[in-house]
C-alpha cells in the first residue's frame, strides 16, 4: 500500500511560472524529507520538515509542513530549466527510520 | 561530486551472468542501503545494513545476493537475473539510523541492463 502520495505526478511549464507540488499521507508524519533526482544521478536532499507547521526556504523554494504533520507542499517560484527533475517526498517508517519515498512529481520546465 | 561512489555506472549482463554491483563512503557512516529504481518510478528499498549486519530485507528475490565486508564497503551481487529486474540501483548510507534522524546521501547509481 502507497502510505505516500504525490501529486501531480508530472508537471511541465515555462521558464518563470511559479508551480506547487503536494506530498500527503493518512498517518502523521514524524518527519518528511523532500528530495531532487536528475536524470541518470541518485537523489540528493532539499531540506527535512519536522515540526507542524514549519516553514523552510532554500532560495526560490518554499517548503510547508502542514499543522498535522500530514501533509507537504514545495512550491517553487519563477521556475528556471535548471529545476528540472524528480521531485520526491520522503517518509521514515517504523523506529529504526527506514526511508520510503512517494511516486515522484516529474517537472519540466522549458526555457 | 557525491560522497557515496558506485561501480560501474553502467552493466549489461545476460541472465546466465554473475556480475556485482559496489558501493563505497568514507563519511564514517554506519548505515548502508540498496535501492531499486524502475524508469519513472520512485527508489524501491531492498536491503539495509547496520553496523555491517544485514537488517532489513524487503522480500527482495535470492538472485539479489547483499554483502558488506566492512563499514565503508556494500556490495551487491547479481546471478541469474531477468530482464525485469533492469533498473537504475543506488546506494545510499547514513549517520543517525534512528528516526527522525535519518537524512541518505545517495550515490550515483548502477544503471544495470539484463538481456
Amino acid at each position: 500500500t502507497q502510505l505516500l502520495e504525490q501529486s501531480p505526478q508530472f508537471l511541465s511549464i515555462q521558464e518563470g511560472e511559479n508551480l506547487t507540488v503536494y506530498c500527503n499521507s493518512s498517518s502523521v508524519f514524524s518527519s518528511l524529507q523532500w528530495y531532487r533526482q536528475e536524470p541518470g544521478e541518485g537523489p540528493v536532499l532539499l531540506v527535512t520538515v519536522v515540526t507542524g507547521g514549519e516553514v523552510k526556504k532554500l532560495k526560490r523554494l518554499t517548503f510547508q509542513f502542514g499543522d498535522a504533520r500530514k501533509d507537504s507542499s514545495l512550491h517553487i517560484t519563477a521556475a528556471q530549466p535548471g529545476d528540472t527533475g524528480l521531485y520526491l517526498c520522503a517518509q521514515e517508517r517504523g523506529s529504526q527510520g527506514n526511508l520510503i519515498f512517494g511516486k515522484g512529481t516529474k517537472l519540466s520546465v522549458k526555457p | 561530486d557525491t560522497e557515496v561512489t558506485q561501480t560501474p555506472k553502467h552493466l549489461v549482463m545476460g541472465m546466465t551472468n554473475k556480475k556485482s554491483l559496489k558501493c563505497e563512503q568514507h563519511m564514517g557512516h554506519r548505515a548502508m542501503y540498496w535501492y531499486k529504481q524502475k524508469a519513472k518510478k520512485p527508489p524501491e528499498l531492498m536491503f539495509v545494513y547496520s553496523y555491517e549486519k544485514l537488517s532489513i530485507n524487503e522480500s527482495v528475490p535470492s538472485r539479489f545476493s547483499p554483502e558488506c565486508p566492512n563499514s565503508s564497503l556494500l556490495n551487491l551481487h547479481l546471478h541469474a537475473l531477468q530482464p525485469e529486474d533492469s533498473a537504475l540501483y543506488l546506494c545510499a548510507s547514513t549517520t543517525n539510523r534512528r528516526a527522525g534522524a535519518n537524512v541518505l546521501t545517495f550515490g550515483a547509481g548502477s544503471r544495470l541492463t539484463v538481456l
